[in-house]
């Protein structure tokens, strides 16, 4: 049983360019949720989806755009990149964390800006 | 908004010390999870509390949620050098469709043998 994969693990971009991040939730998981993680921060919600709308959405401007297929799995859209976007970006899977299921991450997409 | 706080931020003991992190929140929580990010890796989950007051053991770690579910810590008696890495706590608020999972800014602990 595969965990969370997401694609790539590493890339670079150039200032002002789109990125396309995807990610495959565990196997049976319909909620995905997108986190930015800083060199020494936590991780920050994006946002998640569910039955493909966006859920819920943290403090990240308009760039930050994501979908989710019928099959659960999702993309994360950066346009118009600044250095800042430069970050480890995580996908994480669960059924309903509503109902305090757990939540799976994946390994990450580094993503460095320059 | 919701912030979670986490102290301290660093720590370094001595294979064989104990190590505490705690985490407060500004808001009420409906339950608390607890990770674990090794360097250069991604969070893993290591344990969820949800009932005001419960303590949960790992083997070697303890962790309790305080009576107003607001406060949180970890605690690792023995620490061992596997146990190196970033702990992060990240709480879901109470009341309501709300899903967003905030993290603290971890607590990185480093062991020497």
């Amino acid at each position: 049983d595969a965990g969370v994969t997401q694609s790539p693990t590493h890339l670079i971009k150039t200032r002002g360019q789109q990125v396309t991040l995807r990610c495959s939730p565990k196997s049976g998981h319909d909620t995905v949720s997108w986190y930015q993680q800083a060199l020494g921060q936590g991780p920050q919600f994006i946002f998640q989806y569910y039955e493909e709308e966006e859920r819920q959405r943290g403090n990240f401007p308009d760039r930050f755009s994501g979908h989710q297929f019928p099959n659960y799995s999702s993309e994360l859209n950066v346009n118009a990149l600044l250095l800042g976007d430069s970050a480890l970006y995580l996908c994480a899977s669960s059924l309903d964390p509503g109902a305090g299921n757990t939540i799976y991450f994946g390994e990450g997409s580094w993503l460095t800006v320059v | 908004g919701q912030q979670v706080m986490q102290i301290p931020q660093y720590q370094h003991v001595q294979e064989g010390e104990d190590f505490t992190t705690y985490c407060n929140s500004s808001t009420t929580l409906s339950n608390i999870q607890w990770y674990k990010q090794r360097p250069g890796g991604h969070p893993v989950f290591l344990i969820q509390l949800v009932k005001s007051g419960e303590v949960k053991k790992q083997k070697r770690l303890t962790f309790q949620f305080g009576e107003a579910k607001k406060n949180s810590s970890l605690h690792i008696t023995a620490t061992q050098t596997t146990d190196v890495g970033t702990y992060f706590c990240a709480g879901l608020p109470s009341g309501g469709s709300n899903y967003k999972l905030t993290f603290g800014k971890g607590t990185l602990l480093t062991v020497n043998p």
